[in-house]
């Protein structure tokens, strides 16, 4: 059984271009979750998705930062004009029932 | 926002030594999780408790889950050298977010 998927394990942006940061869940796994990490520091929750559907986007910024998890292909994370704030790396989490969540490898993202 | 606080930040130890980290939190929580993250890696779920007062072994790993749902520890018996990484607590209110600890940065010293 494949895991998480994340894609790019690393991304570099230069400020003001858009990133695009994917995520397959595992097989069966319908909901996901999208975290981000600074260094040193623990996961802070961004946004949830259930199938074509946001359910909880509290600690999502309002501006910049849109989710989405469509019927068919992976979730998409989307920061436009990026900041050199965002860089940071990214973790995608998918459950299959509201309970224990999986994590993918993360994406990191770089803002020149 | 709820604030999760872990202690120590960072243990050096000697191979073959136990450990044990715990941590806190402002709010109570309906579920405690434990997760440890390799360097360029997510974090991976070592252990996950339900209830108040359970106590959840995962080979050399034992876990609980405090009495006021405002804490967990997390004990290592017998450390080896890949137990190094960073050890995050988690707690969880509803089903859905996760909220994170500030993470126990953990050497073994062969």
């Amino acid at each position: 059984n494949a895991g998480v998927m994340q894609n790019p394990r690393h991304l570099v942006r230069r400020r003001g271009q858009e990133a695009r940061l994917r995520c397959s869940p595992m097989k069966g796994h319908s909901h996901v979750y999208w975290y981000r990490q600074l260094p040193e520091e623990g996961l802070k929750f961004m946004v949830y998705l259930q199938k074509e559907n946001i359910i909880d986007e509290s600690g999502m910024p309002k501006e910049r930062f849109s989710a989405e998890f469509p019927k068919e292909g992976p979730s998409i994370l989307r920061i436009q004009q990026v900041v050199r704030g965002d860089s940071a790396a990214y973790f995608c989490a998918s459950s299959k029932t509201q309970e224990t969540q999986y994590f993918g490898p993360g994406t990191r993202l770089l803002v020149l | 926002g709820q604030q999760l606080n872990q202690s120590p930040q960072s243990m050096f130890i000697q191979e073959g030594e136990d450990v044990s980290m715990n941590c806190t939190s402002s709010s109570i929580f309906n579920t405690w999780l434990w997760y440890k993250q390799d360097p360029g890696e997510g974090p991976v779920l070592l252990i996950a408790l339900y209830k108040a007062g359970e106590l959840t072994s995962n080979g050399r790993l034992t876990a609980q889950f405090g009495i006021t749902r405002k804490d967990s520890f997390l004990n290592i018996s017998a450390s080896i050298p890949s137990d190094v990484g960073i050890y995050f607590c988690a707690g969880q209110l509803e089903a859905n977010n996760l909220f994170f600890g500030t993470g126990t940065r953990l050497t073994v010293i062969p």
